[in-house]
């Protein structure tokens, strides 16, 4: 099983919908969750960080968090053109010390 | 956010030769950094943690002594591929936390692209 595992996608919303990409992960002690947006050829730039269960909203992006369910998620609303990437799901654990990145899933915004 | 800069962007050497890439953090201590390399459409794959001061601690499958992370001070490290063959050809990318409190989201290094030819 891999540490932290998306959907490659590519994932294709209409300009204007709500994209929902997820991610779950394998170390129970992880703390700390980080979304990041990578254009291609780019370095990934940080988007949310999330560390408690539930919602956090900035903006038209909400991070989700279940601990539970070793569940993270990205909301992207009302979607733009401009938002097609590859979004980066990040873990960090304490125990480990390093941030552990996701595979991406590739989001593609259609005018 | 803070900032990290990396250098140099992009760089092609032969084969054989040794190439240096430097990761500053700008304004802020870095307790941590991390290097990152990522190949085309993957994602990106821990090489190395180092912390200031101590010896990088490596991942499984990755050489350290041909790819050597020296982290001398908490703005600067560096990683140096030594003897590159064109498989190490890729874009690799440091990553600095932020030291203290419970800040530990970490910021990104532009990139360096090495193409060895």
């Amino acid at each position: 099983q891999k540490e932290v595992e998306q959907n490659s996608g590519p994932l294709s919303v209409p300009e204007g919908a709500i994209a929902s990409l997820n991610c779950t992960y394998s170390d129970r002690g992880s703390q700390s969750f980080f979304w990041y947006r990578q254009y291609s050829g780019k370095s990934p730039e940080l988007i949310m960080f999330i560390y408690s269960n539930g919602d956090k909203e900035d903006g038209r992006f909400t991070a989700q968090l279940n601990k539970a369910s070793q569940y993270v998620s990205l909301l992207i609303r009302d979607s733009q053109p401009s938002d097609s990437a590859t979004y980066l799901c990040a873990v960090f654990s304490s125990n480990t010390g390093k941030l552990i990145f996701g595979q991406g899933t590739t989001l593609q915004v259609k005018p | 956010g803070a900032v990290v800069s990396q250098h140099p962007s992009r760089v092609i050497c032969k084969s054989g030769t040794s190439v240096k890439i430097e990761c500053r953090s700008l304004d802020f201590q870095a307790t941590t950094m991390f290097w990152y390399r990522q190949f085309p459409k993957q994602s990106l794959m821990l090489m190395a943690t180092s912390n200031e001061g101590s010896k990088a601690t490596y991942e499984q499958g990755v050489e350290k002594d041909k790819f050597l992370i020296n982290h001398a001070s908490l703005t600067l490290s560096t990683l140096t591929v030594t003897s590159a063959h064109p498989e190490d050809s890729s874009f690799y990318i440091c990553s600095a936390r932020v030291r203290g409190g419970r800040n530990t989201e970490a910021f990104f290094g532009q990139g360096t692209r090495l193409t060895v030819v």
